[in-house]
């Protein structure tokens, strides 16, 4: 069965420091990995999407992914406290066509 | 462009009650998903469509959960009759086809089961 892992957290940053934010996954097939944020009582957003191995940036948030070691990381830059919200990894494709979600990691940004 | 739609929004049951959601997808998006979200946790993935034929049905509770999408496009989820660990909010997401593709959303149901 494919797994995803994330810590819970709750991860505790300053106002206007990077975030980083990690998933581990099982399926070494998996073919494509999405970061979503859920605000409380909130449906799951679409935030970033990747493919590759390598990093993909749009404004403040950094994907970054390694196949090899089944690995895939969100980075947010001057992190804001509107960006305090739970982050939910999902990766999607391979052997098991089922998509995928860790139980997502709570992030809090105090001013 | 129209989001993907969900009602209700939110629904109170007791238990062995039966209840019924329903979910409009974004036009054009061929995939459907049902998942639950207990509190806490990530959306577990119920039951996934290509067009009205069941791609992945293997974590649904066949023996109380039912779903159907008869015309490719509007979806309703069932459940009967209700147990407290039922208690959740039930999402719908679409997508174009494949599980490659980027999910977008609907409001979710919440559902309390007492």
């Amino acid at each position: 069965q494919k797994e995803v892992e994330q810590n819970s957290g709750p991860l505790s940053v300053p106002e206007g420091a990077i975030a980083s934010l990690n998933c581990t996954y099982s399926d070494r097939g998996s073919q494509s990995f999405f970061w979503y944020r859920q605000y409380s009582g909130k449906s799951p957003e679409l935030i970033m999407s990747i493919y590759s191995n390598g990093d993909k940036e749009d404004g403040r948030f950094t994907a970054q992914l390694n196949k090899a070691s089944q690995y895939v990381s969100l980075l947010i830059r001057d992190s804001q406290p509107s960006d305090s919200a739970t982050y939910l990894c999902a990766v999607g494709g391979g052997g098991s066509y089922i998509p995928t979600f860790g139980r997502g990691t709570s992030l809090i940004v105090h001013p | 462009e129209a989001g993907v739609a969900q009602s209700p929004r939110y629904k109170i049951i007791e238990k062995r009650q039966s209840v019924a959601f329903w979910c409009n997808p974004i036009s054009g998006h061929a995939t459907l998903y049902w998942y639950q979200q207990i509190l806490g946790q990530g959306p577990k993935l119920l039951i996934q469509f290509q067009n009205n034929g069941v791609v992945d049905d293997s974590q649904l509770p066949k023996d109380r959960f039912s779903a159907e999408r008869l015309k490719g496009v509007d979806s309703t989820l069932k459940i009967q009759p209700a147990k407290l660990e039922d208690s959740a909010v039930y999402l719908c997401a679409s997508s174009f086809p494949g599980t490659s593709s980027e999910q977008f959303f609907g409001p979710g149901t919440r559902l309390t089961v007492l």
